[in-house]
Formats: C-alpha cells, structure tokens, sequence
C-alpha cells in the first residue's frame, strides 16, 4: 500500500539532546511537509520541500533542520535550541500544488522531552 | 496572526443531529478551501473540498456552503453519528505562494453522543 511511514511513534528525549524524526513516502511526490500538532493550535508549518536538495522555512522553522537527499524521505531534527519540542509531529506529501493535489498526511509521531 | 479562524473549538451533538463548524479569512488570495477530518493518534485525511465559484459542495453528509464576499466557510455533517468523533480543520490555500500552501484552522474537537 502507498502511504507516508513515520517512526518511532512515540519517543522520549531528555532535554539538550537533538532528536531525528523519520518520515519516508512510496507514493512518489514531490513535495513533502512538517507540521507540528499542539492542542488548541491546529497544523503549524514548520518546514517544506518541493524537490530533492531543495527546502523553504515555514512558520516556525526555529529550532528544526531538515534534509530532502532522496525523494522518498523527509527526516525533520529538532534540535536543542527548540525551546518547547514536545508536541505531535506530522509529515505530509503532496504530488505537487496543494491545488492540485491534496496532502497525505502520515500517522505521525509524538515527542515527549523531559 | 491566524490566516483562518476556525470556531467551535469544540463541538458537541446528539446522534442524528446537524454539526456546523465555521471558518473564515482575510486573504482574498485564497482560492482553495479544504477540510481534513483526524481520528485520534493519526494523521489528518482530506474530507472535502471547495473552490470560490460554487456556494455549496455536497458528498454524502458532508456539505460545505462558502460565501465569497463574507469570506466565511462552514463544514455541516447531516445526521452526525459517533463514527464521526474526531477533529476537523478546515484550511485556505494560497494561490500566490509557489508551492501552493495551506493555512490551517485551529481545529474543532466534534463529539457525537450515541
């Protein structure tokens, strides 16, 4: 079946530490999204990718890196300087245009700091 | 500042009764309004979707009215059932961005009573 795979589903760090979270796609879009998920304050952007070794910033890129060297994957890093990284992270893709082409969104991954 | 303002934040309806979620914009360059329906613990899936040069779309118990010159969008669920427990996001899409963005709702949490 064609879908978005995030892993791990849940996952657990200690504050200071950088963090990878994977997010990889069969379905051969283009393009490809982070969202985080907070209660109360729907889908933010954090980054995007319309093609391999190319990225734009979203809304709230700070603290985040990201890294597009195969179509397939997406992996986002929240780093240490993300000053509230828990929260539920989504991938998304997309053939092309959100216009054209709605977002898929994976399952997501949910990530607790201490 | 929020693109779109969503409203209820939360929702709650008997089975067999209508649901009404509202949502509205400034941006008069948005031209796509989508909304995505999530199940808790996955990922947001694309419901239905309406472009500016129609009021209404239908598809099932789903039914969006949009008025252009409010600049306002409504999702209704007729005959809500339990099954329809989740939250929803409406969203706009930037015709002026390249890759085509969505801007999210904050989201409505619906709770259908059996």
């Amino acid at each position: 079946d064609g879908g978005i795979t995030q892993s791990p589903k849940y996952l657990f760090r200690k504050e200071g530490q950088n963090v990878t979270l994977s997010c990889e796609q069969n379905l051969n879009h283009d393009a490809m999204y982070w969202y985080r998920q907070d209660p109360g304050q729907g889908l933010r952007l954090i980054y995007y990718s319309q093609i391999v070794n190319d990225f734009q910033k979203g809304d709230i890129a700070e603290g985040y890196s990201v890294s597009r060297e195969k179509k397939e994957s997406f992996p986002l890093t929240v780093t240490s300087a993300q000053k509230n990284p828990t929260a539920f992270y989504l991938c998304a893709s997309s053939m092309g245009s959100a216009y054209n082409s709605p977002l898929h969104f994976g399952n997501g991954t949910r990530l607790t700091v201490t | 500042q929020q693109q779109v303002k969503q409203s209820p934040q939360s929702l709650i309806v008997q089975k067999g009764g209508i649901s009404i979620i509202n949502c509205a914009y400034e941006n008069t360059a948005f031209d796509y309004f989508p909304w995505y329906q999530q199940f808790p613990g996955k990922g947001p899936a694309l419901l239905i979707a309406i472009r500016p040069d129609v009021s209404e779309k239908k598809e099932g118990r789903f039914t969006i009215s949009f008025n252009k010159s409010a600049k306002q969008f409504s999702l209704h669920i007729m005959d809500s059932q339990p099954g329809d427990s989740a939250t929803y996001f409406c969203a706009a899409l930037d015709r002026g961005s390249t890759l085509g963005r969505l801007y999210f709702g904050r989201g409505t949490q619906l709770t259908v009573w059996p």
